[in-house]
């Protein structure tokens, strides 16, 4: 298992402005992705987060909108930039720590007013 | 397109009784099934999984239940407690490990 820390588990934000969500891991991983949960909505995946490269971004997302940074095996952020309330949502970091289970933080909520 | 689909929004069981999720999947390549149960304001917390060359696997009350031929997996949980209340999503993989597709999610409701 891996135990997952996300800051900040909650925001409310201005319309324009940009937040950044940052997401710590006890242990190294190679796999760490970024979700998104949009209220009564499904889980659906931003992006992979890949160390010492760029983010692999999943179709509907780019990176100006949502850079991710990924600094070392235990570490990333994701900005949501140029905010809009449509952006409101629950963004959440996972990893994949070894046997294919895939672990979840528990989630930075986001208000966009 | 929704590669993994969870037809039934909700579900409402009696307290005691057998809880039946059920979750159906369009892509043949997906090696590994993984049930998720979702509490509001928390992050999903992994339940139970299950891999293409099994048919069943058993955690305590919870079982889950795999379809090949079908590509329908299905939870169940037995009893059904009133702390099961929760919304549970279905999540399929391959054995790569590098894309994990999600279904709609169940919200079940357990009566005391």
């Amino acid at each position: 298992s891996a135990v997952i820390s996300q800051k900040p588990s909650r925001d409310i934000c201005q319309r324009g402005t940009s937040l950044t969500i940052q997401c710590q891991v006890d242990s190294q991983v190679t796999m760490m992705f970024w979700y998104r949960q949009q209220p009564g909505q499904s889980l659906t995946l931003i992006a992979t987060a890949n160390q010492g490269s760029e983010a692999t971004y999943e179709s509907g997302f780019v990176i100006d909108k949502f850079p991710i940074s990924r600094p070392n095996l235990t570490f990333s952020t994701l900005t949501v930039s140029n905010m809009s309330p449509e952006d409101s949502s629950i963004y959440l970091c996972s990893v994949v720590p070894g046997a294919g289970e895939l672990f979840f933080g528990e989630g930075s909520r986001l208000t966009v007013l | 397109d929704q590669q993994v689909k969870q037809n039934s929004p909700s579900l409402s069981v009696q307290e005691g009784r057998i809880s039946i999720l059920n979750c159906d999947y369009t892509n043949s390549m997906f090696d590994y099934f993984l049930w998720y149960k979702k509490y509001p304001a928390e992050g999903p917390t992994f339940l139970i999984s299950i891999s293409s060359i099994k048919d069943k696997n058993e955690d305590g009350r919870f079982t889950v239940f795999l379809n090949k031929s079908a590509k329908h997996l299905s939870l169940h949980i037995v009893p059904s407690q009133p702390g099961d209340s929760a919304v549970y999503f279905c999540a399929a993989s391959k054995y790569n490990f590098n894309k994990f597709y999600f279904g709609s999610g169940t919200k079940l409701n357990v009566k005391p």
